[in-house]
């Protein structure tokens, strides 16, 4: 089935580290995006990606950085730079541009320990 | 970007109909209103989507007035599966893409037994 998987589901990661998060899609789309979600907080976008070898930032790309060498995987690094890096990740893909719908994985939480 | 209002939080019963409604008082043109439907620690789903009067599916109906600044997710015949948070979007979607979207922090639905 179709479908974007993000890994791991659950990560900790000790102050000071860098941490990658997984996303891979295949549904065959052109766009990807990062989103982090705090408790009781809608999502705030990070990054996307229209295209492969592109990316923009998005509303709090800070202490974030990306990568979008194939279409398929839209890897996230959550770098020290990050201050408050403990959140709900969540990827998402859609085509560039129509109406429609983004489609969401399940999310990666991270806690930093 | 417009912006949207909708209720923090609604109760209901189960068998009942739900109507959540959304402000977005500076709607363009080109945007159009769409729902997603989130569970804690998932990823939000796409509900509906629609322009202009009534769109309905198996799960929604999705009211738009003739003036457009508001709309109306109605959700029939509730379950308590359907205790979630429910965030209403406007965005034009089909010249700009998807990342210019805004998830706010959504209604949280509770049903009851």
């Amino acid at each position: 089935d179709g479908g974007i998987t993000q890994s791991p589901k659950y990560l900790f990661r000790k102050e000071g580290q860098n941490v990658t998060l997984s996303c891979e899609q295949n549904l065959n789309h052109d766009a990807m995006y990062w989103y982090r979600q705090d408790p009781g907080q809608g999502l705030r976008l990070i990054y996307y990606s229209q295209i492969v070898n592109d990316f923009q930032k998005g509303d709090i790309a800070e202490g974030y950085s990306v990568s979008r060498e194939k279409k398929e995987s839209f890897p996230l690094t959550v770098t020290s730079a990050q201050k408050n890096p403990t959140a709900f990740y969540l990827c998402a893909s859609s085509t560039r541009r129509g109406t429609g719908e983004l489609f969401f994985g399940e999310g990666s939480r991270l806690t930093v320990l | 970007l417009a912006k949207t209002t909708q209720p923090i939080s609604m109760d209901s019963y189960e068998g009942q109909e739900v109507n959540i409604t959304c402000s977005h008082n500076n709607i363009a043109t080109n945007d159009y209103i769409t729902w997603y439907q989130q569970f804690p620690s998932q990823g939000p789903r796409f509900i509906i989507q629609g322009y202009k009067t009534k769109v309905t599916n198996e799960v929604a109906s999705l009211f738009i007035p003739a003036d457009r600044k508001s709309s109306t997710l109605s959700l029939p015949r509730v379950s308590l599966s359907d205790t979630a948070v429910y965030y209403c979007l406007v965005g034009d979607v089909v010249n700009t893409g998807f990342q210019k979207l805004v998830f706010g922090t959504g209604t949280r639905l509770l049903v009851s037994p």
